[in-house]
């Protein structure tokens, strides 16, 4: 089936520092989504993005949907410490099964102050 | 606070028991979500309702079924527990209007534990 490969699996960085991620595929979706997840909560959307090559911020995140539509990259600058949490790349399909979203694995972030 | 509420929180059963996952969406949000989170599958869609009806339906097992009632909260009930259940079920629910857009807003998760 189809699937998310995330990666890094974890990062440990010290705070003020940027951070990069990303996600890749063997298939070609319509959506890329980054969601993040902090202990003992559901996650929550940080980005969406809808066309190939769209490149989207959301204060200190940025991310962008890669021209082959098979990737995606999430960019964290000058981290603190309320960063850390697990992120997860999602990607789906219009007109496949409309709830299917295929989450990755997830990048966890860990942030030393 | 994401407005989507799960209860229970927690959940500690047997092999072989039946449990129920109660979740109501955002106030306005007509579509409901089933996600499974396991340590080794990550987030798994389970099943999706519209309104009341079955829309899309993922990786659910034949011993997990859903509904959703007219006042549009979801049920999930999984039944003959094994321990390979145990895992964290997320509801997420999507506004009317972005469905399509893989927008969800999630509850906090029920943590269903069976020993």
């Amino acid at each position: 089936g189809q699937q998310l490969n995330q990666s890094p699996q974890s990062m440990f960085i010290q705070e003020g520092e940027d951070v990069s991620m990303n996600c890749t595929s063997s298939s070609i979706f319509n959506t890329w989504l980054w969601y993040k997840q902090d202990p003992g909560e559901g996650p929550v959307l940080l980005i969406a993005l809808y066309k190939a090559g769209e490149l989207t911020s959301n204060g200190r995140l940025t991310a962008q949907f890669g021209i082959t539509r098979k990737d995606s990259f999430l960019n964290i600058s000058a981290s603190i410490p309320s960063d850390v949490g697990i992120y997860f790349c999602a990607s789906q399909n219009y007109g496949g099964s409309q709830g299917n979203l295929i989450f990755g694995k997830g990048t966890k972030l860990s942030v030393k102050p | 606070d994401s407005g989507v509420t799960q209860t229970p929180k927690h959940l500690i059963t047997a092999t072989g028991q039946r449990v129920t996952l109660r979740c109501s969406p955002r106030s306005g949000d007509l579509s409901v979500y089933w996600y499974q989170q396991s340590l080794d599958q990550g987030l798994q869609f389970l099943i999706q309702y519209y309104n009341g009806e079955e829309r899309a339906k993922g990786n659910i097992l034949e011993r997990f079924s859903a509904q959703q009632f007219p006042d549009l909260h979801s049920e999930l009930n999984l039944s003959s527990l094994e321990l390979g259940d145990s895992a964290l079920y997320f509801c997420a629910s999507s506004a009317w209007d972005r469905i399509n857009t893989g927008e969800l807003f999630f509850g906090e998760g029920s943590r269903l534990t069976v020993l």
